[in-house]
């Protein structure tokens, strides 16, 4: 078992619907939680990070954190095609010095 | 307020061979996290740096090994390159005390021959 799982995808959303990606982590020790951007060719951008149960919104990004249940989640609202790029889940796990963990990110095309 | 910065950009070697990469942190940060991301997965932790000292290391042999320098900037090196070294090589920086924020810089694409 993958400590940090994603589905690969793609995820195909139409302009200005809601993305939904999702992310599972094996370690319950896990403290904090991001989501990365990551561009073809390019390298990763933050762009939410999450560290208490519950909902944190930031523009059209909302970050929701379950960890009873081991998952992180990112929604795109008005999804544009600016935000087609991999989105990759990253995980923190204090015990090992700041050691982000990641998942295998997910596609998103976003289709006009 | 500068960013994350890396050099090379790009790079060819030969299987055997030695590299050094070089990364500066973004002002104000005092520790550095080195990954390797392979094409089509996610990035993989080498290692970190924190007051010139190893601060956790992910499942990389010896060969991979760095320094960090008292401006905080670091150099990751490899030793005897393999085939598999090809990859993009990320440097990222963060304040030790905020509990994980780390920022990339641009990256260092190596490519083994």
């Amino acid at each position: 078992q993958k400590e940090v799982e994603q589905n690969s995808g793609p995820l195909s959303v139409p302009e200005g619907a809601i993305a939904s990606l999702n992310c599972t982590y094996s370690d319950r020790g896990s403290q904090s939680f991001f989501w990365y951007r990551q561009y073809s060719g390019k390298s990763p951008e933050l762009i939410m990070s999450i560290y208490s149960n519950g909902d944190k919104e930031d523009g059209r990004f909302t970050a929701q954190l379950n960890k009873a249940s081991q998952y992180v989640s990112l929604l795109i609202r008005d999804s544009q095609p600016s935000d087609s790029a991999t989105y990759l889940c990253a995980v923190n796990a204090l015990t090992a010095g700041n050691k982000l963990t990641f998942g295998g990110g997910t596609r998103v095309l976003v289709k006009p | 307020e500068t960013g994350v910065t890396q050099s090379p950009t790009h790079l060819i070697k030969t299987r055997g061979q030695q590299v050094t990469l070089r990364c500066s942190s973004q002002s104000g940060h005092n520790t550095v996290s080195w990954y390797q991301q392979a094409l089509g997965q996610g990035p993989q932790f080498i290692f970190q740096y924190y007051r010139e000292e190893e601060n956790g290391r992910g499942n990389f042999p010896p060969r991979f090994s760095g320094l960090q320098f008292p401006n905080y900037s670091s150099e990751l090196n490899v030793n005897a390159l393999e085939l598999d070294d090809s990859a993009l090589y990320l440097c990222a920086s963060s304040l030790a005390q905020t509990g994980g924020e780390q920022y990339f810089g641009p990256g260092t694409r190596l490519t083994v021959t």
